[in-house]
């Protein structure tokens, strides 16, 4: 199975900060990879697709990108209801598998 | 509008099965494949097979082999997961979430295991 180690495990902001959260995959995945937002007792709504393109509706301020086996969710400016779980999801090769998640808090 | 409508939480017997389901209306059910995904109490998010609409061909998690198994109702554009032998590690949050791109979610039905 492709593993996926995500970091931060977790992790605190204020608003306007810049923030980066990284996966990175055992094996090639090429571009096979989406972004997750997660809001406590929501189901995952995803932010981020094929790792650098943003779904329909997603601020702009978010922004996926790649280096190497390295992918990474950058918040440009953080704002409050940025505040939620993060998870990456590779579809590459089954099984499909998540990173360990992210999770975003507000100082 | 795409939704996808899941069964209500469960309460369940260790050693007991449980099916679960879930409702789809929006789109044509039979050009999709809709995924199932488990999410236990502060964990990650674990990917547990998927199903087409359209003939019910299945693909699963090697871990969740005999463990899982996954249906299709094309008349009534649901898919269902009956989970088996269930022990405490089953209880979690269960998903459905339609196609490869997951770009549409049930809205997650707990499940607890105990007795």
């Amino acid at each position: 199975d492709i593993q996926m180690t995500q970091s931060p495990s977790s992790m605190s902001a204020s608003l306007g900060d810049r923030v980066t959260i990284t996966c990175q995959a055992s094996q090639d995945i090429g571009n096979n990879l989406i972004w997750f937002q997660q809001k406590p007792g929501k189901s995952p709504r995803p932010m981020i697709y094929y790792a650098t393109n943003l779904a329909n509706g997603v601020p702009s301020r978010f922004s996926g990108s790649r280096s190497g086996s390295d992918y990474s969710l950058t918040i440009s400016s953080l704002e409050s209801e940025d505040m939620a779980d993060y998870h990456c999801l590779q579809y590459k090769q089954y099984p499909l598998t998540f990173g360990s998640g992210t999770k975003l808090e507000i100082k | 509008e795409v939704q996808l409508q899941q069964s209500g939480a469960e309460l369940v017997k260790p050693g007991a099965s449980v099916k679960l389901s879930c409702k789809t209306s929006g789109y044509t059910f039979s050009n999709y494949y809709m995924s199932w995904l488990k999410q236990m109490p502060g964990q990650n998010i674990e990917w547990i097979g998927n199903i087409y609409g359209g003939n019910g061909g299945t693909g699963y998690n090697q871990k969740f082999k005999g463990k899982a198994t996954l249906t299709v109702d094309k008349s009534s554009s649901t898919a269902y997961m009956d989970l088996s032998s269930l022990t405490s590690e089953d209880s979690a949050v269960y998903f459905c979430a339609r196609g490869g791109s997951f770009d549409y979610w049930g809205q997650g039905v707990m499940v607890t295991v105990s007795s």
